[in-house]
């Protein structure tokens, strides 16, 4: 199984902030196949990021991911109120097929 | 844009079988493949298994021997089956789409682009 540590585990900031979050898989993942994900409470997660560094539709500029291999981060510049939520990585490949980070809280 | 609805007994005893559905709408079961996730209470997410539009399934080992997902390409929905459940398998339930072929980028991709509401699903006797 291929696992996704992500951190730090909590982050705060303040509007205008950039948040800099930071997933490490336990085995080298294509890049193609890592994303990203936004959860509000209460809501199903929110596709931002896929192939490590494509924007989904709709997603805002300000949303960008980066890295290979083992090391993958998704900055989120200029921080705003709505960004408040919980980031989740994804991986595809090994068994189970998909794994997913524990997650990263931006507060 | 493609949306997903889910539906099913939230509230089941042990030993019980977990039966949800998810309705597509504003698009095709057709070229996806189709997923099942959940989350328990204030934790990650767990993928449980997919289902292809040409009939293939893969779940996750964990779970492979009470899972059982199917497609019905006739009215647009796809199932999820997950025998024996414990308080263990508590946990809010999503339905999501996979997409495996980016047309703007022309490379592969493996990652979750539209998702079902939840159901929250409980087990008590």
């Amino acid at each position: 199984e291929i696992v996704l540590t992500q951190s730090p585990g909590t982050l705060s900031f303040s509007p205008g902030d950039r948040a800099t979050l930071s997933c490490r898989a336990s085995q080298r993942v294509s890049s193609n196949f890592l994303a990203w994900y936004q959860q509000k409470p209460g809501q199903a997660p929110r596709l931002l990021i896929y192939g490590a560094s494509y924007r989904a539709t709709g997603i805002p500029d300000r949303f960008s991911g980066s890295g290979s291999g083992t090391d993958f981060t998704l900055t989120i510049s200029r921080l705003e109120p709505e960004d408040v939520a919980v980031y989740f990585c994804q991986q595809y490949g090994g068994s189970p097929r998909y794994t997913f980070g524990q997650g990263t809280k931006v507060e | 844009q493609v949306l997903l609805h889910q539906e099913g007994a939230g509230l089941l005893k042990p030993s019980e079988t977990l039966s949800l559905t998810c309705t597509v709408a504003r698009g095709s079961l057709n070229g996806y493949y189709w997923s099942w996730i959940r989350q328990a209470p204030g934790k990650g997410l767990e993928w449980i298994g997919e289902a292809s539009y040409t009939g293939s399934t893969n779940y996750n080992p964990s779970l492979k021997s009470r899972v059982s997902m199917s497609l019905d390409t006739s009215n647009n929905h796809f199932s999820l089956r997950l025998s024996s459940v414990t308080a263990a398998d508590a946990a809010v339930y999503f339905c999501a789409r996979m997409t495996y072929y980016d047309i703007v980028t022309g490379t592969h991709r493996r990652d979750f682009d539209s998702w079902g509401q939840g159901t929250l699903v409980a087990v008590s006797s």
